[in-house]
């Protein structure tokens, strides 16, 4: 079964537009989420985690219980920002680190 | 410091073949894990292991191999190649302190090493 669900394979948006990147996820335990995003060329790397509730390069993201969301949002776009991102959440076995599930990842394009 | 190696970067095998892709990390994580990156898939966790000695599968473990000797070391094995095996594969690591370190869950990743398999 699916743990995270990302809906879009792709997203365009025009630099200086709104972005929002939808992630939903299914797990009965208390959460850890993450966004992690790579660049074109470049290692996958960790973009935020909800557990600091840190603004990154102009990205926040809130964790929805209710909804089981972490949707990863920017108020205005750059062209830098075109790249892949992907979801996670952390799965403990016991108490320790388990897995980790990625989504299927969305390839956001910022048009100039 | 050079965070984690992936060795080869490509790799080219038949059907059959056997290989190990190799992955060391610097850092003294103690969570390791192999991900395997296909288009429209995304990451999908084939091992990980929490520490020396101490593997589990993920969620497409068939087909590959993994050991864990060395804190440093993870390395994952194709005992016989198949096509369905070509792929871009990711190894990561992490602090994992089991007690609630927030930068426990981090991963750091490795280049990526890429597959194919004819």
């Amino acid at each position: 079964a699916q743990r995270v669900t990302q809906p879009e394979k792709l997203l365009s948006v025009f630099k200086g537009a709104p972005v929002e990147l939808k992630c939903n996820y299914s797990y009965s335990g208390s959460p850890e989420l993450f966004w992690y995003v790579q660049y074109s060329r470049q290692r996958l790397q960790l973009l935020l985690r909800h557990i600091s509730r840190e603004s990154i390069k102009g990205f926040t993201a809130d964790l929805n219980k209710g909804e089981t969301s972490f949707h990863l949002k920017k108020p205005f776009a750059q062209e830098e920002d075109s790249a892949m991102y992907y979801c996670a959440l952390s799965v403990r076995r016991g108490s320790t680190l388990g897995r980790l599930y990625f989504g299927r990842g969305t390839q956001l394009t910022v048009w100039p | 410091n050079a965070g984690v190696t992936q060795t080869p970067k490509f790799q080219v095998l038949k059907t059959g073949q056997s290989m190990t892709l190799q992955c060391a990390q610097d850092m003294n994580h103690e969570y390791m894990s192999w991900y395997r990156q296909d288009p429209g898939m995304g990451l999908r966790l084939i091992h990980y292991s929490v520490g020396a000695g101490i593997t589990d599968q993920g969620e497409v473990p068939n087909g590959y191999n993994v050991s864990r000797s060395t804190t440093e070391d993870f390395p994952l094995r194709l005992l016989s190649a198949a096509p369905s095996q070509t792929s871009v594969y990711f190894c990561a690591s992490s602090p994992a302190a089991p007690t609630g370190n927030t930068g426990a869950n981090v991963l750091t990743f490795g280049a990526g090493s890429r597959l194919t398999v004819l």
